[in-house]
């Protein structure tokens, strides 16, 4: 069972580079997140989205943008790299409606921007 | 004051010790409460539930005070599998889940 899949799992980006955080489940849950989680931090959400075709801000949306364009796909891009996100990214599904709200994470996505 | 917000830890406990963690969240209308782990390097997993009654799953209870606006995870007979970071975690309008920082437990032996 794939679960939620990540790609790529590392990444090194120059300062100004531009990349898409690839995510997609196969579960299909409804619900899709995207988090960062700096060293000795807890998890940021940056987006989310409630299903195709819509999308919210989170609690640190500069600098990201994301489409939902299928139930399974959720791709996070960054434009312009900056230091600042230096940070590992989770993306993240759930289905509400079974009310148990288990987030089922994927493996992480470890970016650094030199 | 922050969304969620627990204790700083770390929590160092020998094996066998009982050690208890707090949260507590600044949204009075959040509707759904998790205590979720989070070993080294990796994905965060949920751990249990929380509901307003109570709840135990083996050697782990959580408890939840809503007018107090707290929760609470307690680690009964710890093992040294059981170190790791505990994350608070607190659904609000029923489609963010907020984190919080997490707080590291570690048991030796």
């Amino acid at each position: 069972n794939a679960g939620v899949t990540q790609t790529p799992k590392f990444r090194i980006l120059k300062i100004g580079q531009s990349m898409t955080l690839q995510c997609t489940q196969d579960m299909n849950h409804n619900y899709m997140y995207w988090y960062r989680q700096d060293p000795g931090m807890g998890l940021k959400l940056i987006y989310y989205s409630v299903g195709a075709g819509i999308t919210d801000k989170g609690e640190v949306p500069n600098g990201y943008n994301v489409s939902r364009s299928t139930t399974e796909d959720f791709p996070l891009r960054l434009e312009l790299a900056a230091p600042s996100q230096t940070s590992v990214y989770f993306c993240a599904s759930t289905s509400w409606g079974d009310h148990t709200g288990e987030l089922f994470f994927g493996e992480g996505s470890r970016l650094t921007v030199l | 004051r922050k969304e969620v917000e627990q204790d700083p830890g770390p929590f160092n406990v020998p094996e066998g010790a009982t050690v208890a963690f707090n949260c507590t969240y600044s949204n009075s209308a959040s509707q759904s409460f998790f205590w979720y782990r989070q070993d080294c390097r990796k994905e965060p997993k949920l751990l249990m539930s929380v509901y307003s009654s109570g709840n135990e799953d083996g050697r782990f209870t959580a408890q939840l005070n809503r007018a107090s606006q707290y929760i609470s995870l307690l680690i009964r007979d710890s093992k040294l599998s059981d170190s790791a970071t505990y994350l608070c975690v607190v659904n609000q309008a029923g489609t963010a889940l907020i984190f919080g920082k997490g707080t590291t437990l570690s048991v030796s032996s």
